[in-house]
């Protein structure tokens, strides 16, 4: 069964960095793109990075090139998300999300919570 | 980046109902759409890939349609289970982006 288990979420004053794990099981880590999605309390999806299973290739979204990055430890079938210079704006439930193929986001953890504030 | 504009916001239905829900893409996207549900609390669920294809599992009741800019996700007979949050997405281009969502509600 594939899952995948975000943490590392919390309360974070605005300017401070945050690091968020996803561990994934259930399947062959290496063998996968992977994505990080978040939500903001009571409103949309917005994805936010994708990282090729190699690592080769690495999107961002413009709300947060150049604060965020994203990597991944094959070894550790573990997906990252580095976040810094955070802002109110970053406040959301982040997900992990396997990148398939045709399907896209087939399978999506439960997510962990990352509030800005001061 | 390809905005999807997903029409209408909110929609009242009643068991047993056909629903239609739209999502349109400012610019074509082909094929590339997929369908997400999310009830309450819960992480999002994939219905439709390939604007057309129905995921593992999904009940035959939920049928995608469309191509390039118009598409289309269409409930034959609303199932209270079926209430929830639908999202269109669109991957044609990076970044890739969601609709705003369409809340399905009981009259």
């Amino acid at each position: 069964e594939v899952q995948l288990v975000e943490s590392g979420g919390g309360l974070v004053q605005p300017g401070r960095s945050l690091k968020l794990s996803c561990v994934a099981s259930g399947f062959t880590f290496s063998n996968y793109g992977m994505n990080w999605i978040r939500q903001a309390p009571g409103k949309g999806l917005e994805w936010v990075a994708y990282i090729s299973s190699g690592s080769s290739y690495i999107y961002y979204a413009e709300t947060v090139k150049g604060r965020f990055t994203i990597s991944r430890d094959n070894a550790k079938n573990t997906l990252y998300l580095q976040m810094t210079s955070l802002r109110s704006e970053d406040t959301a439930l982040y997900y992990c999300a396997r990148h398939d193929y045709p399907e896209w986001f087939a399978y999506w953890g439960q997510g962990t919570l990352v509030t800005v504030s001061s | 980046e390809t905005v999807m504009t997903q029409s209408p916001t909110s929609m009242s239905t009643s068991i047993g109902e056909r629903v239609t829900l739209n999502c349109k893409a400012s610019q074509s996207v082909g094929i590339n759409v997929d369908w997400y549900q999310q009830t309450p609390g819960q992480s999002p669920k994939l219905l439709i890939y390939g604007a057309s294809n129905r995921h593992t599992g999904v009940p035959d009741r939920f049928t995608g349609s469309g191509f390039g800019r118009d598409f289309t996700l269409t409930i034959s007979n609303m199932e209270a289970e079926d209430l929830a949050v639908y999202y269109c997405l669109q991957y044609g281009s990076i970044p890739y982006t969601f609709g705003a969502g369409t809340k399905l509600e009981l009259k």
